[in-house]
Formats: C-alpha cells, structure tokens, sequence
C-alpha cells in the first residue's frame, strides 16, 4: 500500500491564490519529499523536510512536518497558471531500505488565469 | 549536466516481443531507480542500485522483468515476454547519496503493448 497519501485528489483556483495540500503517511521517516510532475513530464524535486524539522520554506512554496500526527502540508502561495501540475509527496520510511521513496496519489492542481 | 537521459521515449510493441528501456544516469549519482507509472497504480518503484548494485527489487511484478547496471552510466529493463498490462509510463531517476537523498528523474518512457 502506499505510504503517502494526498488530500484533496485535486483543487481548482484562481492566479494570485493559496494552494494548500496534505499528506498523511503510516510509518516513522527519515525525511519527507515533496515532487511536482508536470503532465507527460518526469516528476521534479521541489523541496525535502527531514523528521527533525517542523517547517521549511523555498520561494513561493512553504513544508511544514508533524510527525506526532505523521503528516506534513505543502503551501503554494501566490499561484500562478505555471504551477498547473500534479503534486506528489514521497517518504523515506525509517523503517525501510534507505532511498526507497514511497509516493502517495497525487494532488492534481489547475491554476486558472 | 544533461540530466537524467532515457531511451526510447516512445516505444509500441506486440504481446510477446522482447522490450528494453536504457537509462543514463547523472554522472556522479550513486543511486539509481525505476519506477512504473499507472493511472491505477500511481508510480510504483520496481527496483534500484546503489552503486550499480542491485539492492531492493521486491517491486519487481514477475520474472519476465529484469534491470542490469553494468557501469556507473547505464542502465537497463527489460520485459521479456511482454503483456497488454505491462503499458505505462517507466521513469528511471538517480540521486546523489545518502546526504543528498532527492531524486532526479527522467523524462519517461511511454511503453504500449498491444
């Protein structure tokens, strides 16, 4: 079964607004990894938190971590029609190979002009 | 650097034929995966190599899939025979290390067995 799992499955909005999506995910990690793949595209590395961090920022894009509660969020903030993809986050379980990333569903993600 | 390098990108086969998927990875990554990519599956890892070492292929679906990494700079899957279920997406990344655990993945290749 698959560690990561997204929520919401997608979401709609308008340039200029906030994007926020969920992951809950099963078992300890060692870091948590947050990919954007556009469509027909490979998938891109956008930002990595580690268990013992609570937040971190990159540009537009903001991860916070909870790992009482196993979950983490990803923030896009200001968003524009370039940030149409879907969006996926992957876990290095500390109780598996290292490497071994284990990726959720997806939180596909429209950004309308 | 040119990034993580797969070939074909496009492949359409019959049931029954032979087919291998290349990779190359970025020079100087340790780590190299392969994944498969499904609407129903989502992306699921099928194998990966740490310096060209075979370390976890549990995600591999049956015998008739197989990956070799004979140097540092290229991999292979092969899917031999192949089956109408075996189309999807394959992507092949590669990372740096256990200091640098992000991936870096390739553009895919579309697999469509008919």
């Amino acid at each position: 079964s698959q560690q990561g799992e997204e929520d919401p499955q997608a979401l709609s909005i308008q340039e200029g607004e906030n994007a926020t999506m969920n992951c809950s995910y099963k078992t300890s990690i060692n870091n948590l990894q947050w990919y954007r793949q556009n469509s027909g595209r490979g998938l891109v590395h956008l930002i990595l938190i580690r268990s013992n961090e609570r937040e971190k920022h990159s540009g537009r894009l903001r991860v916070t971590l909870d790992t009482s509660k196993k979950s983490s969020s990803l923030l896009i903030t200001a968003s524009r029609a370039a940030d149409t993809a879907s969006y996926f986050c992957a876990t290095d379980s500390a109780t598996d190979s290292w490497g071994k990333l284990q990726f959720g569903a997806g939180t596909q993600v429209v950004v309308t002009p | 650097d040119a990034g993580v390098i797969q070939s074909p990108r496009h492949e359409v086969t019959e049931m029954g034929q032979e087919v291998t998927l290349r990779c190359k990875p970025i020079s100087g990554h340790d780590y190299l995966f392969w994944y498969r990519q499904t609407m129903m599956r989502g992306l699921e890892l099928l194998i990966y190599f740490n310096n060209n070492v075979p370390i976890d292929d549990s995600g591999m679906p049956e015998d008739r899939f197989s990956a070799k990494m004979p140097n540092a700079s290229f991999s292979t899957l092969k899917i031999q025979p192949s089956e109408p279920r075996d189309s999807a997406v394959y992507f092949c990344a590669s990372s740096p290390g256990t200091g640098s655990p992000e991936q870096y993945f390739g553009p895919g290749t579309r697999l469509t067995v008919t």
